[in-house]
């Protein structure tokens, strides 16, 4: 069965420094995708970034970028230059080619402190 | 605003009841998820719909039913409402990039059951 781990229940960083949010899957599957989501206390779920594992290139979307790490199984969520309006709740999830569910993590809370 | 349209957005009625949830997805997706968040939980899968027929069902209760209609839009029915169902309900689309399937959230649906 395929599982997500995120193992930092609640982070909190002051604005404008980096901070790296870790998430772990376990799967058998060789074609899979990975995504970052972001839950601003709005509780509206937003996508943050994507990758794909046949991808060695690490995805980045502005200030978000990914370290994957497909033999460690890790995928983690950097945010650099953080700013207020990042405090939320951050999901990884996992989604194999054959099948479109999503498995979520349980969630990182973020703060970010002015 | 993501596309996905979600109504109503907020609903307060008493146990035993029964409601409807509904689910306009982004123009041109064929596939409507429903998910439920508990109070402070990660997402749970309920149902998945593409173009009219259920694909896949998770940890969806007997007490619920959905469908999606010839418009593309969807309905997520709960009955003899329990407290425990009090949650907030996501319905998502998806479209494809690079193979991945991405998912993209309406605002939810939240359900207060007294």
């Amino acid at each position: 069965a395929q599982t997500v781990t995120q193992s930092q229940p609640e982070m909190s960083v002051q604005e404008a420094e980096t901070v790296t949010l870790s998430c772990t899957y376990d799967t058998s599957e060789s074609n899979y995708y990975l995504f970052w989501y972001k839950q601003p206390p709005s509780r509206q779920m937003i996508l943050v970034i994507r990758q794909e594992a046949y991808k060695q290139q690490n995805a980045t979307e502005n200030r978000f970028s990914v370290n994957f790490q497909k033999a460690a199984k890790s995928f983690s969520l950097k945010i650099s230059d953080s700013q207020l309006g990042d405090t939320a709740m951050y999901f990884c999830a996992f989604m194999w080619d054959s099948n479109y569910q999503l498995i979520w993590g349980a969630g990182t809370k973020l703060i970010i402190k002015p | 605003d993501s596309g996905v349209t979600q109504t109503p957005k907020h609903l307060i009625t008493a146990t035993g009841q029964r409601v409807t949830l509904r689910c306009s997805p982004r123009s041109g997706d064929l596939s409507v998820y429903w998910y439920q968040q508990s109070l402070d939980q990660g997402l749970q899968f309920l149902i998945h719909y593409y173009n009219g027929e259920e694909r896949a069902k998770g940890n969806i209760l007997e007490r619920f039913s959905a469908q999606q209609f010839p418009d593309l839009h969807s309905e997520l029915n709960l009955s003899s409402l329990e407290l425990g169902d009090s949650a907030l309900y996501f319905c998502a689309s998806s479209f494809r990039i690079s193979g991945a399937n991405v998912l993209t959230f309406g605002a939810g649906s939240r359900l207060t059951v007294l």
